[in-house]
C-alpha cells in the first residue's frame, strides 16, 4: 500500500499570504491518479484538484496543484476567509485508494 | 445536478451490524463506481472499498475484508454498505462518493453528506 505523507500538519497563516502544503508518496505515484479535497467541518470532502494539477469545476484560480512521482504540492497563492480548511491528498494505485493524514489551514 | 443522498444516524452496540445507504440522482448510477471512506472522530479519511453498480462486482480494503459487504439496488440507483460485528473503534462518519473517470485520470467526486454511526454499549 502507498503511504501519504502530509506535512506539514498545522499551517497557521494570515488572510491573503500563500499557502504551500505538500504531499510525499512512500512509491512514485501516476500524476493521472493524484488529487486533493478540502473539508471544513461538519461538511464532506470536496474535489479541488485532479490529475496532480487539474482544477475541478468552479474552483477559484488561486487553487493549483503540481508535482510528480512522489511530491506533490498544493499551492493557494492569496488565503481567502473561506479557504481555512483542512486538505487532503489522495492516490489511487495497486487496485486500492490511500489518502494522506491531512494539513490543517489555520487562521494565524 | 449530481448528488449523494445517505441515511440517517445509526446508534449500535458491539457485535451488531449497520447499513448505510447511499442514494444517487442526477446521473446514470450504473456509469460509475461507487466508495466507501469513512472517518473517525478527529481522524483523517480512510477508504473501504468500491462497487461496481453496473455488475455488483466489488474489491474491498483488505483491512475490511469479511466485515464489510457493498451491494446495490438499480431500480432505486442506490448503493448500500453494510459493516458487522462492530467495534467501538468504527465509530466514524461515514461517505459514499461517485467516482468519475475520464481521460484516464480518476477522482471523487461528489460524496454523500455522510452518516454518523456510534458504537457504544
Amino acid at each position: 500500500e502507498i503511504v501519504l505523507t502530509q506535512s506539514p500538519g498545522t499551517l497557521s497563516l494570515s488572510p491573503g499570504e500563500r499557502a504551500t502544503l505538500s504531499c510525499r508518496a512512500s512509491q512514485s505515484v501516476s500524476s493521472s491518479y493524484l488529487a486533493w479535497y478540502q473539508q471544513k467541518p461538519g461538511q464532506a470532502p470536496r474535489l479541488l484538484i485532479y490529475g496532480a494539477s487539474s482544477r475541478a469545476t468552479g474552483i477559484p484560480d488561486r487553487f493549483s496543484g503540481s508535482g510528480s512521482g512522489t511530491d506533490f504540492t498544493l499551492t493557494i497563492s492569496r488565503l481567502e476567509p473561506e479557504d481555512f480548511a483542512v486538505y487532503y491528498c489522495q492516490q489511487y494505485g495497486s487496485s486500492s485508494w490511500t489518502f494522506g493524514q491531512g494539513t490543517k489551514v489555520e487562521i494565524k | 445536478q449530481v448528488q449523494l443522498v445517505q441515511s440517517g444516524a445509526e446508534v449500535k452496540k458491539p457485535g451488531a451490524s449497520v447499513k448505510v445507504s447511499c442514494k444517487a440522482s442526477g446521473y446514470t448510477f450504473t456509469g460509475y463506481y461507487m466508495h466507501w471512506v469513512r472517518q473517525a472522530p478527529g481522524q483523517g479519511l480512510e477508504w473501504m472499498g468500491w462497487i461496481n453498480p453496473n455488475s455488483g462486482g466489488t474489491n474491498y480494503a483488505q483491512k475490511f475484508q469479511g466485515r464489510v459487504t457493498m451491494t446495490r439496488d438499480t431500480s432505486i440507483s442506490t448503493a448500500y454498505m453494510e459493516l458487522s460485528r462492530l467495534r467501538s473503534d468504527d465509530t466514524a462518519v461515514y461517505y459514499c462518493a461517485r467516482e468519475v473517470a475520464e481521460k484516464l485520470e480518476l477522482w471523487f467526486d461528489p460524496w454523500g453528506q455522510g452518516t454518523l454511526v456510534t458504537v457504544s454499549s
